[in-house]
């Protein structure tokens, strides 16, 4: 069975350093979408990608975080500088685009822990 | 704006209990709705999903039913398992906008033998 990917599993960074996220969705599934879990509470997107094309992000806090999807297949996700608030789950998911009932498939995400 | 609010855990139940987990949505769309699983140190899982008024969704023993009428979409399971232990996420995408999930805030059901 298909499956998104991600990496690392899980990650660990000081306050102020750079940290990036790899997800690589199910194949042929061009909506792309990364969410941010806090402990305790449901995730929250993020970004969402359309093939290569940002769709969303509007929650997306663009003074430090940064999302890419150069050639609409794989994505990374970089923060830049971490904060002590960023520790999170981010999770990535994905979808077919504009057909069936708007199910995404989740990768089992990167725990990030600033410290 | 769209937003799901669900029954705040932990649930305890012993095995073979009937579960029931609230959830109930506002949304200016037509939404389709979803319950995804969390097991410890994974992520989502979708478990089923209902698309219009009425529809039932239905997945391991995991029922729930679409009901616009009281904006409702209810988690039932008539024999809980040990197994069934984890975190529960209603989610509503809304099929005329950006089909970004949004989602309740989980809750927690453990099942004791």
């Amino acid at each position: 069975e298909a499956e998104v990917a991600q990496s690392p599993r899980y990650k660990i960074t000081e306050k102020s350093q750079a940290v990036a996220f790899w997800c690589d969705p199910i194949s042929g599934h061009a909506t792309l979408y990364w969410y941010r879990q806090i402990l305790g509470q449901g995730p929250e997107l993020l970004v969402q990608f359309q093939d290569e094309s940002v769709v969303d992000d509007s929650q997306l806090p663009k003074d430090r975080f940064s999302a890419e999807r150069l050639k609409g297949v794989d994505s990374t996700l970089k923060i830049q500088p971490a904060e002590l608030g960023d520790s999170a789950m981010y999770l990535c998911a994905s979808s077919l685009a504009w057909t069936g009932a708007g199910e995404q498939y989740f990768g089992p995400g990167t725990r990030l822990t600033v410290t | 704006g769209d937003s799901v609010t669900q029954m705040e855990g932990p649930v305890t139940l012993s095995e073979e209990a009937f579960l029931t987990i609230n959830c109930t949505y506002t949304a200016t769309g037509y939404p389709s709705l979803f319950w995804y699983v969390q097991y410890p140190g994974e992520g989502l899982q979708l478990l089923l999903k209902a698309t219009k008024a009425d529809d039932k969704g239905s997945n391991k023993g995991f029922e729930a039913t679409y009901r616009k009428e009281t904006t409702s979409f209810h988690l039932e399971k008539g024999s809980v398992q040990v197994s069934d232990s984890a975190v529960y996420f209603c989610a509503l995408s809304d099929l005329t906008g950006r089909r970004a999930l949004t989602f309740g805030s989980g809750t927690r059901l453990q099942v004791q033998p």
